[in-house]
C-alpha cells in the first residue's frame, strides 16, 4: 500500500534562507509524486510533479524537488525563502496503474518565514 | 469563472439539517473528486467520479451522498451530520482520472456542524 510521510509538521526559516521540506514515500511500483501548496483559505495548488522523466523537477515560484529512488524520498527545496512562501505544503503519491489517479497525501508541513 | 469553483464557501448547519455542497469545474476534465480536510490529518479521499460514474467510495458514511449529473458538476448532499464532520471539503478535477495528471482543486467549503 502506498503511503507518504512528511517529517516535521512545522518548519520555520528566515527570509532568504534555504527551504527544505522532507517527503518520504512507500510504493510497490515506481510512483508519480506531487507537491502541492495551500495558502490560507484556499484550495491546493500544484507546485511540481515527478512522472519518471528527469529526477530533478523544477516547479513554480522557484521550488524544485529531487526524486531519489534509493532513499524513497522526494524532498522539496527552494534556495531563498520569501515571505510569500508561508503556506502549508503537501506531498502526494500516486501509482501509475489501476488507481484511477487517486492521490495519497501526507499530513502536510506548515512553513513559516521570519523577516 | 475559471478553474474549479465551490459554493458555498462557508456553511454552518445543525445535526438535523439537510444541505448540499456544489462544485463546478471549467477545465473540460472528466474526473472529479471530493476530499475531506480535517486539522492534523491527511486529506481523505471520499469519492471519485470518472465519466460521471462513481468509481470509488472510501468507506464514507451514508450521511454523505454524492451526485455527479454531468462531467462539469459535482454535489455532496449532507444530512444528519455529526460535529466530527466539521472540516474543509475540497473538490478537485483531473483529465482522464489518470495517475499522471495532476488534480486541480477548488477553494473548499468550510463546514461547521453544531
Amino acid at each position: 500500500a502506498q503511503s507518504v510521510t512528511q517529517l516535521g509538521s512545522h518548519v520555520s526559516v528566515s527570509e532568504g534562507a534555504l527551504v527544505l521540506l522532507r517527503c518520504n514515500y512507500s510504493s510497490s511500483v515506481p510512483p508519480y509524486l506531487f507537491w502541492y501548496v495551500q495558502y490560507p483559505n484556499q484550495g491546493l495548488q500544484l507546485l511540481l510533479k515527478y512522472t519518471s522523466a528527469a529526477t530533478l523537477v523544477k516547479g513554480i515560484n522557484g521550488f524544485e524537488a529531487e526524486f531519489k529512488k534509493s532513499e524513497t524520498s522526494f524532498h522539496l527545496t527552494k534556495p531563498s525563502a520569501h515571505m510569500s512562501d508561508a503556506a502549508e505544503y503537501f506531498c502526494a503519491v500516486s501509482e501509475p496503474r489501476g488507481s484511477q489517479g487517486n492521490l495519497i497525501f501526507g499530513k502536510g508541513t506548515k512553513l513559516s518565514v521570519k523577516p | 469563472e475559471t478553474g474549479v469553483t465551490q459554493t458555498p464557501r462557508h456553511l454552518v448547519m445543525g445535526m438535523t439539517n439537510k444541505k448540499s455542497l456544489k462544485c463546478e469545474q471549467h477545465l473540460g476534465h472528466n474526473a472529479m473528486y471530493w476530499y475531506k480536510q480535517s486539522a492534523k490529518k491527511p486529506l481523505e479521499l471520499m469519492f471519485v467520479y470518472s465519466l460521471e460514474e462513481r468509481v470509488e467510495n472510501n468507506s464514507v458514511p451514508s450521511r454523505f451522498s454524492p451526485e455527479c449529473p454531468n462531467s462539469s458538476h459535482l454535489f455532496l448532499h449532507l444530512h444528519t451530520l455529526q460535529p466530527e464532520d466539521s472540516a474543509l471539503y475540497l473538490c478537485a478535477s483531473s483529465q482522464g482520472g489518470l495517475a499522471v495528471n495532476e488534480q486541480f482543486f477548488g477553494p473548499g467549503t468550510r463546514l461547521t456542524v453544531l
